[in-house]
């Protein structure tokens, strides 16, 4: 069935080092959403792609679809305190999404 | 703000029981999605409503049902409660299947089945 992986389950890096996480589906998506959700709040919409190899940026923050449409990335510089969550990516299977189990990610100061 | 507003915020039932969660979508939003959430887990997907009727569903049992009303507002239903289903509820409202600026999510309702 549809599955999407996230690597890694955790990351800590030190304030100031970058962030990557990657998420990968097991069959071609349509779209793919990212989501961030802080320490005991619920998943914030962040961004949605769409077309193969898309590139968006948001301030820090760099979004990529893959070319095959099967994997996408989420990259961080600069990581900042502020930074601190749990980033969820959404595969999207027509009009069904499906998430990720997400990467938590801590910012020593 | 006129987002996502869920209720209650916090319960505590036994096993065996049955418990109704509900949930106001964000203003000019006509689709709502339930997910549950286990500690560390990330959503997973229960069911879609729009248009008052439940157009996809995820994988879990007939215990968890739903609806929504003419006003796009929804409840949740869950039956016969387990231990298991204890979790972070969440509602998240869309235009149609979130496909043209993602869903908005609730805070959520806590679970919690003794």
């Amino acid at each position: 069935g549809q599955q999407v992986m996230q690597i890694p389950q955790y990351q800590h890096v030190q304030e100031g080092e970058d962030f990557t996480t990657y998420c990968n589906s097991s069959t071609t998506l349509s779209n793919i959403q990212w989501y961030k959700q802080r320490p005991g709040g619920h998943p914030v919409f962040l961004i949605q792609l769409v077309k193969s190899g898309e590139v968006k940026k948001q301030k820090r923050l760099t979004f990529q679809f893959g070319e095959a449409k099967k994997n996408s990335s989420l990259h961080i510089t600069a990581t900042q305190t502020t930074d601190v969550g749990t980033y969820f990516c959404a595969g999207g299977y027509g009009q069904n999404f499906v998430f990720g189990p997400g990467t938590r990610l801590s910012v020593l100061p | 703000d006129a987002g996502v507003t869920q209720s209650p915020t916090h319960l505590i039932k036994t096993r065996g029981q049955q418990v109704t969660l509900r949930c106001s979508p964000k203003s000019g939003h006509d689709t709502v999605s339930w997910y549950q959430q286990a500690l560390g887990q990330g959503p997973q997907f229960i069911f879609q409503y729009y248009e008052e009727e439940e157009r996809q569903r995820g994988n879990f049992p007939d215990r968890f049902s739903g609806h929504q009303f003419p006003n796009y507002s929804s409840e949740l239903n869950v039956n016969a409660l387990l231990l298991g289903d204890s979790a972070l509820y969440l509602c998240a409202s869309s235009l149609r299947a979130g496909l043209n600026g993602g869903y908005t999510f609730g805070s959520g309702t806590r679970l919690t089945v003794v």
